[in-house]
């Protein structure tokens, strides 16, 4: 199987600074890896993801980065909002697993206004 | 575009009854996930459908759990009988071939 691995698992950081979680990931055969956002009483939301064929990927405030050498990938999230407050997953996928996706462990954000 | 639908929201019931819940996923969606998410950790996957077929049960406790999917959308997921470490929220996701995977709002289950 996948073993992926998060940290930390919360994180407090102060309206504006950026935030940065980082996860491995233990199959080399994977290759797409999706973050989810997950906010109280709902289910995890997608906010980015990114194939093995790039090594960052950035949507407005927030970016991934992958090394596929080390097996690990980042998500970075730049001046923070306390609407960022929540708990982020990092997952991997196989392929020709009908996108069968192993998650990390989670990590709570708190952004202090 | 609606989301992935999941009822009851809710459940509480006590150890050894049955339960059952049901998910509706995206209109076109081949593929169908039933995720358990115990407090404080990430979803696990339960077992895994392609259209009506199931493609990977293997973490799925079969002695307790059950899940079908008829005609290839809906689909439900029965536990009987229940244990008090079935006390989790589940999830139900779908997906396109190849693409991403969207949550719905989940079922929290407690069994006292």
């Amino acid at each position: 199987g996948e073993n992926v691995e998060q940290h930390p698992s919360t994180l407090s950081v102060q309206e504006g600074d950026s935030a940065v979680i980082k996860c491995t990931y233990s199959d080399s055969a994977s290759n797409y890896f999706p973050w989810y956002k997950q906010e109280l009483g709902k289910g995890p939301q997608l906010i980015i993801d990114i194939r093995s064929n790039v090594g960052e990927k950035k949507d407005q405030r927030i970016a991934v980065t992958l090394n596929k050498t080390a097996k690990h990938f980042s998500l970075h999230i730049t001046e923070t909002q306390p609407e960022d407050s929540a708990v982020y997953f990092c997952a991997a996928s196989k392929p020709n697993t009908g996108n069968q996706f192993y998650f990390g462990t989670g990590t709570s954000l708190t952004v202090i206004p | 575009e609606a989301g992935v639908a999941q009822s009851p929201r809710y459940k509480i019931i006590e150890k050894r009854q049955s339960v059952a819940f049901w998910c509706n996923p995206i209109s076109g969606h081949a593929t169908l996930y039933w995720y358990q998410q115990i407090l404080g950790q990430g979803p696990k996957l339960l077992i895994q459908f392609q259209n009506n077929g199931v493609v990977d049960d293997s973490q799925l406790p079969k002695d307790r759990f059950s899940a079908e999917r008829l005609k290839g959308v809906d689909s439900t997921l029965k536990i009987q009988p229940a244990k008090l470490e079935d006390s989790a929220v589940y999830l139900c996701a779908s997906s396109l071939e190849r693409s991403v995977g969207y949550f719905g709002p989940g079922t929290r289950l407690t069994v006292t």
